[in-house]
């Protein structure tokens, strides 16, 4: 089914790993982001990238990183990850205008 | 900076009563502004959306007109069911751009 894929689902994390969240869309979309949701806070923008090899930073960027190689793919790295960094992550991608897509989620616990 | 501000929840209502969950933005230029429906355990989906001034977004019996005037886009529902309980959010994505900002979500429980 076409759509946006994210893995893994549910991830436990010690304080100081790393790991990479995956997120693949089969809709040529151009535009692809990251967000997390935290009770109460809504959805905040970490990176965000409007085609392939261009990425920014959204709201809530630090300790994350990206990159996209390709239109399909947008994976997003904790390179160390803290327990503020327990939350919930989607991904989503899109065309100007007409909205989002987004994936079901990966519930992140650092502990 | 844009933003966008929904009202605060848990709204309850019974079923088959009317819904308004209100959202008013900030914005430079003319944003498309959208509502999603997000329901648990799951991803937001797309509810409607409308990407000019009196353009009214329509889906699944909701509705919400962009009123550029009082700068506003509020939900509404003329007869809530069950099934409706989820978390609305509000969005809205600028001129030309992609990124979108969110508000922080309205969580409705309809009662049978």
């Amino acid at each position: 089914n076409a759509g946006v894929t994210q893995t893994p689902k549910f991830q436990v994390l010690k304080t100081g790993q790393s790991m990479t969240l995956q997120c693949a869309q089969d809709m040529n979309h151009e535009y692809m982001s990251w967000y997390r949701q935290d009770p109460g806070m809504g959805l905040r923008l970490i990176h965000y990238s409007v085609g392939a090899g261009i990425t920014d930073q959204g709201e809530v960027p630090n300790g994350y990183n990206v990159s996209r190689s390709t239109t399909e793919d947008f994976p997003l790295r904790l390179l160390s990850a803290a327990p503020s960094q327990t939350s919930v992550y989607f991904c989503a991608s899109g065309t100007t205008g007409y909205g989002y897509t987004f994936g079901s989620g990966t519930r992140l616990t650092v502990v | 900076g844009d933003s966008v501000t929904q009202m605060e929840g848990p709204v309850t209502l019974s079923e088959e009563a009317c819904l308004t969950i209100n959202c008013t933005y900030t914005a430079t230029g003319y944003p498309s502004l959208f509502w999603y429906v997000q329901y648990p355990g799951e991803g937001l989906q797309l509810l409607l959306k409308a990407t000019k001034a009196d353009d009214k977004g329509s889906n699944k019996g909701f509705e919400a007109t962009y009123r550029k005037e009082t700068t506003s886009f509020h939900l509404e529902k003329g007869s809530v069911q069950v099934s409706d309980s989820a978390v609305y959010f509000c969005a809205l994505t600028n001129t030309g751009g992609f990124k979108t900002i969110f508000g922080a979500g309205t969580r409705l429980f309809v009662k049978a």
